[in-house]
């Protein structure tokens, strides 16, 4: 199992649309979780930390299932703005490794359709 | 203002010559890390930096290689080793809590 997986997509939504992502995570010990969004040919830029009790920041929605080893982002009313490859980040103590502790999935595409 | 500067933003070489990607950060982070990032693919770990003088090869290290001689930079040089050098490489701190910070990253091609 990979250390962080997401599906890839694309995602392709009408505007308006609720969309939801899933981010699975193999290492149970990880303890900070993100998503960034990333715009075509820029750099990644944080979204929104994910907590342990779920956040709200607007129309975006993160929430962490430490028992299935996942965490979700849903947005809602999605607008063509929101178009975008949105990446989840584990960080955690144990990993070891040749990383640190920051893992990145590989990303979600998103595009918002009018 | 605080941040990571990468320069330039997009960077010409010929095949078989060196090249140097810089990487300036004033945020007082003491982590610096290397991604190359391909077209439709997530980010690679070529090389991190935890403490100056000290740094550690990730998981795509091969044909690269990078010094930390000053907390604030962390320079990348790609070498004629690199089979396939033509990426986005992007440039990152991390402050030891929270999220990773990202420099705007550069576009290297080689033909």
């Amino acid at each position: 199992r990979k250390e962080v997986e997401q599906d890839p997509g694309p995602f392709n939504v009408p505007e308006g649309a609720t969309v939801a992502f899933n981010c699975t995570y193999s290492n149970s010990a990880s303890q900070s979780f993100f998503w960034y969004r990333q715009d075509c040919r820029k750099e990644p830029k944080l979204l929104m930390s994910v907590y342990s009790s779920g956040n709200e920041d607007g129309r975006f929605t993160a929430q962490l299932n430490r028992a299935s080893q996942y965490i979700s982002l849903l947005i809602r009313d999605s607008k063509l703005s929101d178009s975008a490859t949105y990446l989840c980040v584990v960080i955690g103590r144990s990993y070891g490794g040749s990383q640190g502790n920051l893992i990145f999935g590989k990303g979600t595409k998103l595009s918002v359709k009018p | 203002d605080g941040g990571i500067t990468q320069s330039p933003k997009y960077l010409f070489r010929k095949e078989g010559q060196n090249v140097t990607l810089s990487c300036e950060q004033n945020l007082n982070h003491d982590a610096m890390y290397w991604y190359r990032q391909d077209p439709g693919q997530g980010l690679r770990l070529i090389y991190y930096s935890q403490i100056v003088n000290d740094f550690q090869k990730g998981d795509i290290a091969e044909g690269y290689s990078v010094s930390r001689e000053k907390k604030e930079s962390f320079p990348l040089t790609v070498t004629s080793a690199q089979k396939n050098p033509t990426a986005f490489y992007l440039c990152a701190t991390y402050p030891g809590v929270g999220e990773q910070y990202f420099g705007p990253g550069t576009r290297l091609t080689v033909t």
